[in-house]
């Protein structure tokens, strides 16, 4: 079964560059969510996007941006990139339509390196 | 924004071991919580989605359950496994039901 993609898994950035990563969803899931894990830190939540509405946003820089496209994959574009944004970016996808007892499917993740 | 705890933060146990952690969270303006497991170098996957107080899910040697109105959940896992070796997260959806906010996290480790 399709599980959900993550692109690129790995990711080597100068700082002050940017970056995009990218989430493809499981077909029929309509809610992205975007998760920031830093070395030894809890999962923070980014941003999530309902029917490519934007729907919750936590602690996502402003040099961060994130859309949800047509198809219901996201990106999610990360600018100045400084060092401290080294981490584990996860996306995970569910169906909103049934409201608060779906589960989330997660991809891989992207391991965002800044140097 | 939801506080959710999880403790202990990190366990160890030896094989064959039966083992327990909680998860907690404000019991006002629940809706459900989840229980995912994170193996290194995997995604995290969904364990179970509990809703009603009093909930009891089982799958294989773990099992969960829900007390809504003191605002907990524990894990259970019998006769541990080295397979079982994750951090097991615990999440709850907001009212919107469109954020899932996760707990630190209790990180296992089984002892062969």
């Amino acid at each position: 079964a399709a599980g959900v993609i993550q692109s690129p898994r790995h990711l080597i950035k100068e700082k002050r560059e940017t970056a995009t990563l990218k989430c493809y969803p499981i077909p029929r899931h309509d809610t992205v969510y975007w998760y920031q894990q830093g070395p030894g830190q809890d999962p923070q939540f980014l941003i999530s996007f309902y029917e490519k509405m934007q729907s919750d946003k936590g602690s996502i820089p402003d040099r961060f941006s994130a859309q949800q496209f047509s198809d219901y994959h996201s990106e999610l574009n990360m600018s100045s990139l400084e060092l401290g944004d080294s981490a584990l970016y996860f996306c995970a996808g569910r169906t909103g339509k049934f409201g608060r007892n779906t589960e989330a499917f997660f991809g891989q993740g992207t391991r965002l390196t800044v140097v | 924004i939801l506080n959710v705890e999880q403790s202990p933060q990190s366990l160890h146990v030896q094989e064959g071991d039966s083992t327990n952690f909680t998860c907690s969270f404000p019991s006002s303006n629940f809706y459900a919580l989840h229980w995912y497991r994170w193996e290194t170098a995997k995604s995290p996957e969904a364990l179970f989605v509990m809703t009603l107080n009093g909930d009891e899910k089982k799958k294989g040697r773990i099992s969960a359950t829900l007390n809504t109105k003191e605002g907990y959940s524990y894990l259970y896992i019998k006769g541990s496994q080295p397979e079982d070796s994750a951090t097991y997260l615990c999440a709850l959806p907001s009212g919107s039901a469109r954020q899932l906010t996760f707990g630190s996290g209790t990180q296992l480790t089984v002892l062969p």
